[in-house]
C-alpha cells in the first residue's frame, strides 16, 4: 500500500455545480478524516469516520456538504451548489488508532469560478 | 477550544544553519503532537509524532521536543539544506466535546533555505 490516495488532484468547477471527491485510506486504517485548507492557513477539521460510521462533523460542514464511507474503506466528500468560498485544498487523512500517526493524502484542490 | 500557534510565520536562513521552529498550544490535555511538512500545492508529509508521555523524538537531522505542561513543542533542524524549504505544520491531537479526537493545526512556518 502506497499511502492515502485522493482523486482528483485538481478540480475546477463553475459556481452552483456539484462536485465529489474520493479518498482511499491506507488499507488497514479504520479512522478516516477530512480537512479543508485555505491559502496561508493550517488544515481545519471537517469530519471523522470510524469504519463506516460518521462520528463527528465540524460546524464548517454546512448542509451543502455530505460525506460517506459506505463500506468502511474509501470515502467520498460531496459539495452541492458550490460557492466561491468553497475554493480550498481538501485533505483526507487516515490512522489506525487515536494514538497513532495520521497519514495524509496529496489533497484535492478545488477552484470555484 | 484548542488553539495552536506557530512562531515564526516565516523564516529565511542560509544553507548549513541549525534552526528552531516553535509551536504552542492552549490546552495541555492532548494525546500526541505531530509535525508535518507541506510543499507548495501538495499534501502533508508526517515528520515526527510525539506521544503525550514522551519528551522528544528524533529522525535524522530532525529533533522534536514536547513540554506538555507548558503547552510547547519545538522542531530543531540541524544543518539545514535547500531541500528543507517547505511549510512546517504543528498539530495536536486532542479530545473534542463529543469524546472523539482530531488534529488541530497551527498556521505553519514557511521555511526558505538558500544555497
Amino acid at each position: 500500500d502506497t499511502g492515502v490516495s485522493q482523486d482528483p488532484r485538481h478540480k475546477i468547477t463553475k459556481r452552483g455545480q456539484n462536485v465529489t471527491f474520493r479518498c482511499d485510506p491506507i488499507s488497514e486504517h479504520n479512522r478516516l478524516y477530512w480537512y479543508r485548507q485555505t491559502l496561508g492557513q493550517g488544515p481545519e477539521f471537517l469530519t471523522y469516520f470510524q469504519n463506516e460510521a460518521q462520528l463527528e462533523k465540524s460546524r464548517l460542514l454546512s448542509d451543502r456538504f455530505s460525506a460517506e464511507r459506505p463500506k468502511g474503506s474509501f470515502s467520498t466528500l460531496e459539495i452541492q451548489r458550490t460557492e466561491q468560498g468553497d475554493s480550498a485544498m481538501y485533505l483526507c487523512a487516515s490512522s489506525l488508532a487515536t494514538s497513532t500517526e495520521a497519514f495524509f493524502g496529496q489533497g484535492t484542490r478545488l477552484t470555484v469560478v | 477550544k484548542q488553539e495552536v500557534t506557530q512562531i515564526p510565520a516565516a523564516l529565511s536562513v542560509p544553507e548549513g544553519e541549525n534552526l528552531v521552529l516553535n509551536c504552542s498550544f492552549t490546552d495541555s490535555a492532548i494525546y500526541n503532537l505531530q509535525w508535518f511538512r507541506q510543499d507548495p500545492g501538495k499534501g502533508l508529509t508526517s515528520l515526527l509524532l510525539i506521544q503525550s508521555s514522551q519528551r522528544e523524538q528524533t529522525s535524522g537531522r530532525l529533533n522534536a521536543s514536547l513540554d506538555k505542561s507548558s503547552g510547547r513543542s519545538t522542531l530543531y533542524i540541524a544543518a539545514s539544506q535547500p531541500g528543507d524549504s517547505a511549510t512546517y505544520l504543528c498539530a495536536v491531537r486532542a479530545k473534542l466535546n463529543s469524546g472523539y479526537s482530531t488534529l488541530t493545526f497551527g498556521k505553519g512556518t514557511m521555511l526558505l533555505v538558500s544555497p
